[in-house]
């Protein structure tokens, strides 16, 4: 079954904090992409990759950064948190090429920060 | 700027009933529209989806009207029931080289009473 990963599903930070939040896929997925939503806002998109060690900012990039070292894992970092940034992050994966038509979500990563 | 408008926000239908949420884009590039069913403390998933050389796409109660000329696309859910309940998205796809990329409509939340 296809599987997308978003190991921390609840937390709690601190301004100022660094935060991590990690993705995992299991599909041999080229594309990896970080949303975050918020009510009202829908998804918007913070940051893509199309390969590993690729990246690409999307709609939303301050105040996040990401990692790809390896194909099947996508990290997000919040560099110093702030209580703006607190909302739902969702992590997806899809095939190169398949026009949104295999793009997969994990179950989401709520954050607070305060 | 919101590419994809969705409205409405929240939406409430009677058991049986059917259910219409729109979406309107202006991004002609757009090539490809599907729409998502997010249930609560779950990522989306793709629930149908269409091209833009076609009018109408159906699969079983869910269908797709799609207007080329104005720009504009909605779902149907026909004989609407409680388990059709959930935060449903519509998306657009702007296929880049085979890179595609998902913009999304903000949300409505449908609510089936009995």
């Amino acid at each position: 079954d296809v599987k997308v990963t978003q190991s921390s599903r609840y937390l709690v930070k601190r301004t100022g904090e660094k935060v991590f939040l990690e993705c995992v896929q299991d599909m041999d997925h080229e594309n990896m992409f970080w949303y975050r939503q918020d009510p009202g806002l829908g998804l918007r998109l913070i940051y893509f990759s199309y390969d590993v060690k690729m990246k690409e900012k999307g709609d939303i990039p301050e105040g996040y950064s990401v990692s790809r070292e390896k194909k099947e894992r996508f990290s997000l970092i919040l560099e110093s948190a702030s209580t703006n940034q607190t909302s739902m992050y969702l992590c997806a994966s899809s095939y190169a090429g398949s026009s949104g038509n295999t793009i997969y979500f994990g179950e989401g990563s709520w954050l607070t920060v305060v | 700027q919101q590419q994809v408008k969705q409205s409405p926000q929240s939406l409430i239908v009677q058991k049986g009933g059917i259910s219409i949420i729109n979406c309107a884009y202006e991004n002609t590039a757009f090539d490809y529209f599907p729409w998502y069913q997010q249930f609560p403390g779950k990522g989306p998933a793709l629930l149908i989806a269409i091209r833009p050389d076609v009018s109408e796409k159906k699969e079983g109660r869910f269908t797709i009207s799609f207007n080329k000329s104005a720009k504009q696309f909605s779902l149907h859910i026909m004989d609407s029931q409680p388990g059709d309940s959930a935060t449903y998205f519509c998306a657009a796809v702007e296929s880049n080289f085979g890179n595609e990329k998902l913009t999304f409509g903000t949300g409505t939340r449908l609510t089936i009473i009995p």
